[in-house]
């Protein structure tokens, strides 16, 4: 988990409002990503970003918006449109995004969230 | 379209006793090939993983995992598990440089091994 962090580790949000998860890295890496994770599956990209003021839609992006002002940040907002929040969300980022070589993605600790 | 499979949700293995864990994948050319583990509430940790060279790769805490292009395989392997091992463990596929989708990582749904002492 070094390097990347996330804030909030539990999150708790009634229906109808948006909430903010944070994600920050001080690895200089340019890309940065999101992925909901849900009890027996895999990780599903929601959405990601190759560069500083740029972002692009994953899979699974409606009900939730990101923005990217910073290098080191990647907040990601959970909007009221977003009908099934519950779940593990995990930052992660990497070297860049499609250079060859090493680039793994590294993973900060996830932040829970649950609808009340 | 890249894929990844993990066909087994739940592996279980004696202390000492060797472990499998198995992850084949479907994409077009020469994949990237990754290994995660996962304890749980916490983030994925990165294990190992092959971009090209030797088809036997070694990773962190012992693990190694083979790259088997003609059964698009990348199995995990352990020779002598240890409790602490248990964990869930996700294999991922890159798409290759230069792709349309080249820097996306593909999960699969992972293994839960489970040593036993």
């Amino acid at each position: 988990d070094g390097g990347i962090t996330q804030s909030p580790k539990y999150l708790f949000r009634k229906e109808g409002q948006n909430v903010t998860l944070s994600c920050e890295q001080n690895l200089n890496h340019d890309a940065m990503y999101w992925y909901r994770q849900d009890p027996g599956q895999g990780l599903r990209l929601i959405y990601y970003s190759q560069i500083v003021n740029d972002f692009q839609k994953g899979d699974i992006a409606e009900g939730y918006s990101v923005s990217r002002e910073k290098k080191e940040s990647f907040p990601l907002t959970v909007t009221s449109a977003q009908k099934n929040p519950t779940a593990f969300y995990l930052c992660a980022s990497s070297s860049s995004f499609s250079g060859t070589g090493n680039n793994e993605q590294f993973f900060g600790p996830g932040t829970r969230l649950t609808v009340l | 379209a890249q894929s990844v499979a993990q066909p087994e949700d739940q592996v279980n293995v004696a202390e000492g006793n060797p472990l499998t864990v198995k992850c084949t994948y479907s994409v077009s050319g020469n994949p990237y090939l990754f290994w995660y583990v996962q304890y749980p509430n916490r983030g994925l940790q990165f294990l190992l993983k092959y971009i090209t060279g030797d088809n036997l790769v070694k990773g962190s805490y012992g693990f190694e995992a083979e790259f088997n292009k003609s059964q698009t395989s990348f199995h995990l392997k352990k020779p002598s598990a240890l409790v602490s091992d248990s964990a869930l463990y996700f294999c991922a596929v890159r798409a290759p440089f230069g792709s349309s989708n080249t820097g996306k990582l593909i999960f699969g749904q992972g293994t839960t091994l489970q040593v036993k002492p």
